[in-house]
C-alpha cells in the first residue's frame, strides 16, 4: 500500500486566495482525521471523519475552513479566504478504528502551507 | 490546562544512555495512549502504544503508564544519535476517534 497521500506538498498563495488540500487515506481505514501543526501549537486536531460522516468538527478554527468527505478514498480540506496565520503543515492520517479502541494513525507526509 | 502536556525540550543526553520522556494528561476517560517520533520535516510515526497501568516493552523503547496519576512516559535505552527526534504523546478517549497530542519534546542524543 502507499500509504496516505496528500497533495500538494508545498503550497505558496497569497492572502485572500482560497486552498484546497487533498488526502487519500489507505484502503480499508474507515477513519480520516486533519490535524495542523505549527510549532506554537504543535499538532491540533481540526476535524475527523468515520465511515465518511463528519464526526467532530470542533477543531476547526472558524468558518473559512471547511472539510468534506465524498467517498472513503477521498478528503479535502478547503480553506477560503485564506490568512497569513494559516501557515503550517496541514497532516492527513488515517486509522482502521474498531469499537471506539485507540488505533495506530497513520499520517500522510503532510502540505506544508504558506500563505504571504 | 491543556488536554496533554510535554516539556518541549530540548533534552539532550549522550549516546548510550537512557532518555526518559513524559506526559500527563487530564481527561481521566482517556484510555489509549500512543508514542509518536517525529524528524525534522517528516511526519509523526507510532513507536509504542499503552493501554493498561504498568510498563510495556519493545525492543529499546519501554512504555509506562499510571492512569490514577495521569501520567505516561517513554524511556528509551542505550540512546543512539538517530534517535533524536520530537517525540509526541497523544492519548484517545474510549467511545470516540478523537486522539489528542501534546506539543512534543525534542529529544537530542550526543554522540
Amino acid at each position: 500500500d502507499a500509504g496516505v497521500i496528500q497533495s500538494p506538498r508545498h503550497e505558496v498563495t497569497e492572502m485572500g486566495q482560497e486552498v484546497t488540500l487533498r488526502c487519500k487515506p489507505i484502503s480499508g481505514h474507515n477513519s480520516l482525521f486533519w490535524y495542523r501543526q505549527t510549532m506554537m501549537r504543535g499538532l491540533e486536531l481540526l476535524i475527523y471523519f468515520n465511515n465518511n460522516v463528519p464526526i467532530d468538527d470542533s477543531g476547526m478554527p472558524e468558518d473559512r475552513f471547511s472539510a468534506k468527505m465524498p467517498n472513503a478514498s477521498f478528503s479535502t480540506l478547503k480553506i477560503q479566504p485564506s490568512e497569513p496565520r494559516d501557515s503550517a503543515v496541514y497532516f492527513c492520517a488515517s486509522s482502521l478504528v474498531r469499537a471506539g479502541d485507540g488505533e495506530k494513525l497513520f499520517f500522510g507526509s503532510g502540505t506544508q502551507l504558506s500563505v504571504l | 490546562q491543556k488536554e496533554v502536556e510535554q516539556n518541549s525540550g530540548p533534552l539532550s543526553v549522550p549516546e548510550g544512555a537512557i532518555a526518559s520522556l513524559n506526559c500527563t494528561y487530564s481527561d481521566r476517560v482517556s484510555q489509549s495512549f500512543f508514542w509518536y517520533r517525529q524528524y525534522s520535516g517528516k511526519s509523526p510515526e507510532l513507536i509504542m502504544s499503552i493501554y493498561s497501568n504498568g510498563d510495556k516493552e519493545d525492543g529499546r523503547f519501554t512504555a509506562q503508564l499510571n492512569k490514577a496519576s495521569q501520567y505516561v512516559s517513554l524511556l528509551i535505552r542505550d540512546s543512539q544519535p538517530s534517535d533524536s527526534a520530537t517525540y509526541l504523546c497523544a492519548v484517545n478517549r474510549q467511545g470516540t476517534y478523537k486522539y489528542i497530542f501534546g506539543t512534543g519534546t525534542r529529544l537530542k542524543v550526543l554522540a
